[in-house]
């Protein structure tokens, strides 16, 4: 089985400035892992996904997240942050075989203050 | 990517009361799954819905209160049943298709009064 710690549970961040929204993930096995953003009163959406390949994934709103295999870890950051990034954070971690069903992690409210 | 709709989007119920969510996809897709939300909480996995066999249903979720149906690749219901306030949750259903990642719902916002 595999497990998902978010370490921070929440991080106030003042806008402009760089924010690192940490991940790691325990797994006896390859994994595939994400981050979901959740604006408030909506549902989940994909932010970005390591599959496999170049161990530094991006999005398109500037957010990026390195796989580092021997830490386990899969932190998301941003250069200079905006108001709009203001959400709860999910990492996600399924393996590569069986149901594919999701393990999250705990999440991590971003709060960008003006 | 698939668009997936939820309904309804949100509800209040009385206890003891079973309300029956819709998931629809625009699309065939090959596995469907029921996540709930409790408040200020991360997501669990309720279940696995898999079309033409029963539901897979995770340690501390049983069938009798969460009734899962699959009738076909592009459909799922839940069903939340006897509810309590425990129950009140966000309900989200995600779909995946071979090594895409999980797309998810609006979600479900339950409340229990």
């Amino acid at each position: 089985a595999q497990s998902v710690t978010q370490l921070d549970s929440q991080v106030p961040v003042f806008e402009e400035a760089p924010v690192e929204l940490r991940c790691n993930y325990s797994s006896s096995v390859s994994v595939y892992l994400f981050w979901y953003v959740q604006y408030p009163n909506q549902g989940l959406q994909l932010l970005l996904k390591y599959l496999s390949g170049s161990t530094l994934v991006e999005s398109i709103n500037g957010f990026e997240a390195e796989f580092n295999k021997s830490q386990t870890s899969f932190h998301l950051r941003k250069p200079s942050v905006h108001i709009s990034d203001t959400a709860e954070y999910f990492c996600a971690v399924t393996t590569d075989t069986g149901r594919r069903a999701l393990t999250f992690g705990s999440g991590t409210r971003l709060q960008v203050q003006p | 990517s698939a668009v997936i709709s939820q309904k309804p989007s949100r509800d209040i119920c009385q206890r003891g009361t079973s309300l029956t969510i819709q998931c629809q996809v625009d699309s065939q897709v090959t596995m469907m799954f029921w996540y709930r939300q409790q408040p200020g909480q991360s997501l669990t996995l309720i279940a696995t819905a898999n079309q033409g066999s029963e539901a897979t249903y995770e340690s501390g979720f049983v069938i009798d209160k969460f009734p899962i149906s699959r009738p076909n690749l592009t459909f799922s219901t839940l069903t939340v049943s006897n509810m309590s306030p425990e129950d009140s949750s966000i309900y989200l259903c995600s779909v995946s298709t071979g090594d895409q990642p999980q797309h998810f719902g609006d979600g479900t916002r339950l409340s229990i009064l």
